[in-house]
């Protein structure tokens, strides 16, 4: 059973300020996706990350895949509140043609 | 503009009762997926259909059906036999393997019980 495990679950952190969030996952899989969700909204793709030691940056946010410990990273650098949501990790797996969710990182930036 | 459109964004349900959440998508993706989500929870796969006349269940299908007669339509049936039904639920589409399993999303439907 494929398991994918997100931590921190919740996140409070100072405008300026920089973090990580983990996505671990329990299976073999090649494609890893970052998502955000504004309370509710849908979702937006944030990243594709499609081999082992992509990196991928937008703004404050970069997120890298180490396929085999099985991991991913999403940084914040130097937090600011528009960043508050909350993110999600979702793996694909070739068994099957669905992507998988963590249970999300609900981020809240403070001044 | 390309996209995926969910109606109604919100339904109200009594008990016993059957509803259909629609789904449309003019993207000419090949897949299209239905997920639920809780207060708190991640994105839970109800079913998912990788072609036209065809579907597979997810983690937690009972109480629903589907249907993919037409590449762009993905309509959910949330049937009486499914016991807690209230949630948002969202649609998604991607282009499939082998080309992309980046799932777009729709707006959602927030549905309740009543």
């Amino acid at each position: 059973e494929l398991k994918v495990e997100q931590n921190p679950l919740f996140l409070s952190m100072q405008e300026g300020k920089n973090y990580t969030i983990y996505c671990n996952y329990s299976t073999t899989s090649d494609r890893l996706y970052w998502y955000r969700q504004d309370p509710g909204k849908s979702l937006e793709s944030l990243f594709v990350l499609l081999s082992n030691g992509a990196v991928k940056q937008e703004g404050r946010l970069m997120a890298s895949l180490d396929t085999k410990a099985r991991l991913s990273t999403l940084h914040i650098t130097a937090a600011v509140h528009d960043l508050s949501a909350t993110y999600f990790c979702a793996v694909d797996i070739l068994v099957r043609y669905a992507l998988n969710f963590g249970k999300g990182t609900s981020l809240l930036v403070t001044p | 503009d390309g996209g995926i459109t969910q109606s109604p964004k919100y339904l109200f349900r009594k008990e016993g009762q059957n509803v259909t959440l629609s789904c449309e998508q003019n993207l000419n993706h090949d897949a299209m997926y239905w997920y639920r989500q809780d207060p708190g929870q991640g994105l839970r796969l109800i079913y998912y259909s990788q072609i036209v006349n065809d579907f597979q269940k997810g983690d937690i299908a009972e109480g629903y059906s589907v249907s993919r007669e037409k590449k762009e339509s993905f309509p959910l049936t949330v049937t009486s036999a499914q016991k807690n039904p209230t949630a948002f639920y969202l649609c998604a589409s991607s282009s499939g393997r082998p080309m992309s399993t980046e799932a777009f999303f729709g707006q959602g439907t927030r549905l309740t019980v009543v």
